[in-house]
């Protein structure tokens, strides 16, 4: 069963504008939360990542905003560009074993 | 390298074929995963080894996956008598250690007709 539920499945946004991309889990157990951007043929690739201790997090034009009481936790994509355009994975970690949410494809319109 | 190098990049499979899956972590990279990504889905993981052990493959849907890392580097993920539900592109991963942050290859897409 999918231990993380994320949504939307998929988003558009115009150019400069914020996509905000959810997730929550039940797992407490999960003691580590990041996300990954992956482009069509690559790999996923690691973007921002936060521990349940810390409710926000920034890292230039990205933030996780961290809730651990209800068990979720979101991504913003402020001024969003373009080159954004790709599918964004939330994921959560127990031990070694990362779970994955399904994944939200993000569209940016110039 | 680099980078996490997989090969093939693709794959092409008879249903009822074996096939072999290789992975290159970066050098000095402990830990060792693979995942099943199936086709608009997250990563689903399938094997764990640390150095030359592994240590978890409770995710390996059959007995027909294998997985083995003989000399604690390249990686071979094996498939014996494939089924069309194996199609999927399969990553795989690599981290300095346990708990540090997992760098993905570009995936090996096996499609089985």
């Amino acid at each position: 069963q999918q231990q993380v539920k994320q949504s939307p499945q998929s988003l558009i946004v115009q150019k400069g504008g914020i996509s905000i991309i959810n997730c929550a889990y039940e797992n407490t157990a999960f003691d580590y939360f990041p996300w990954y951007q992956q482009f069509p043929g690559k790999g996923p690739a690691l973007l921002i990542a936060i521990r349940p201790d810390v409710s926000e997090k920034k890292e230039g034009r990205f933030t996780i905003s961290f809730n651990k009481s209800a068990k979720q936790f979101s991504l913003h994509i402020m001024d969003s560009q373009p080159g954004d355009s790709a599918t964004y994975f939330c994921a959560a970690r127990s031990d070694y074993k990362l779970s994955f949410g399904a994944g939200t494809t993000v569209t940016v319109r110039a | 390298g680099a980078g996490v190098s997989q090969s093939p990049r693709y794959k092409v499979a008879k249903r009822g074929q074996d096939v072999a899956l290789r992975c290159d972590p970066i050098s000095g990279h402990v830990s060792l995963f693979w995942y099943q990504q199936a086709l608009g889905q997250g990563p689903e993981f399938l094997t764990y080894f640390q150095n030359e052990a592994q240590l978890d493959k409770s995710g390996l849907p059959s007995d027909r996956f294998f997985a083995e890392r003989p000399e604690g580097s390249v990686s071979t993920l094996k498939i014996q008598r494939t089924q069309q539900e194996d199609s999927a592109v399969y990553l795989c991963a690599s981290s300095m250690a346990v708990g540090n942050i997992q760098y993905f290859g570009a995936g090996t897409r096996l499609s089985v007709l």
